[in-house]
């Protein structure tokens, strides 16, 4: 049983393009993130949503909007894609209450996106 | 601010010990964590340390944290084959955010 699952797994498009990337847990958790990694493997934080309410919205392109239908489903548009979006783009889930620090959190295996 | 260093590389032989250091600057951190992350796969949590602790160990892995110098290292005793991975260490900071490294590449030869 996956705990955190994203698709699609790999996703190759052309600049200008309009896509999304799901993310859904069963975990049971209160908090999604969506991260990026780019080519250098650095990491960063781009969103996150507690019960469906957005509570982390970083430096990111208003072309990126993050909606969750639910509090198990995390999904990401991006409208007018460019080639700087290339990159592996990762869900996570945490508990709000318990695990360690209230911030264990569980990561999906991640999407890769390559703009064209 | 909110950032943490890590050296990009470490390469190994089997069987020694591999020790990767991390440096983070908010001094706010409550939490701080150690994720490892194989080719082609999601990160996994590996281990943490809560902020006012100086050690933490499970099995083999040792966490060592100096919160004046803002200093976090882990060691993995015994360094295997299947320990090639990238690791990352994160600070928890304040709304629950984590700021990761760059990540450390371990490479480890038999």
């Amino acid at each position: 049983d996956t705990a955190v699952s994203q698709t699609p797994k790999y996703l190759v498009t052309q600049m200008g393009n309009d896509k999304s990337i799901k993310c859904e847990q069963n975990l049971g958790h209160d908090t999604m993130y969506w991260y990026k990694q780019d080519s250098k493997k650095f990491l960063k934080i781009m969103f996150s949503y507690n019960n469906k309410e957005l509570i982390i919205n970083e430096t990111v392109p208003n072309r990126f909007s993050p909606k969750s239908p639910d509090k198990a489903h995390l999904n990401l548009h991006i409208n007018s894609l460019e080639l700087g979006d290339s990159a592996v783009y990762f869900c996570a889930s945490s508990p709000t209450s318990g695990g360690l620090g209230d911030n264990e959190q569980f990561f999906g295996p991640g999407t890769r996106l390559t703009v064209l | 601010g909110e950032d943490v260093e890590q050296s990009l590389f470490l390469s190994v032989r089997e069987g020694d010990s591999s020790v990767i250091n991390c440096t983070y600057t908010d001094s706010s951190s409550t939490y701080l964590y150690w994720y490892k992350q194989e080719p082609g796969a999601g990160l996994q949590l590996l281990t943490y340390i809560f902020s006012n602790m100086d050690m933490k160990q499970d099995q083999r892995l040792t966490v060592l944290l100096n919160k004046k110098d803002k200093h976090l290292s882990l060691r993995i005793a015994d360094t295997q084959t299947g320990d090639s991975a990238i690791y990352f260490c994160a600070e928890k900071v304040g709304g629950g955010k984590l700021i990761f490294g760059q990540g450390t590449e371990l490479s480890v030869k038999p």
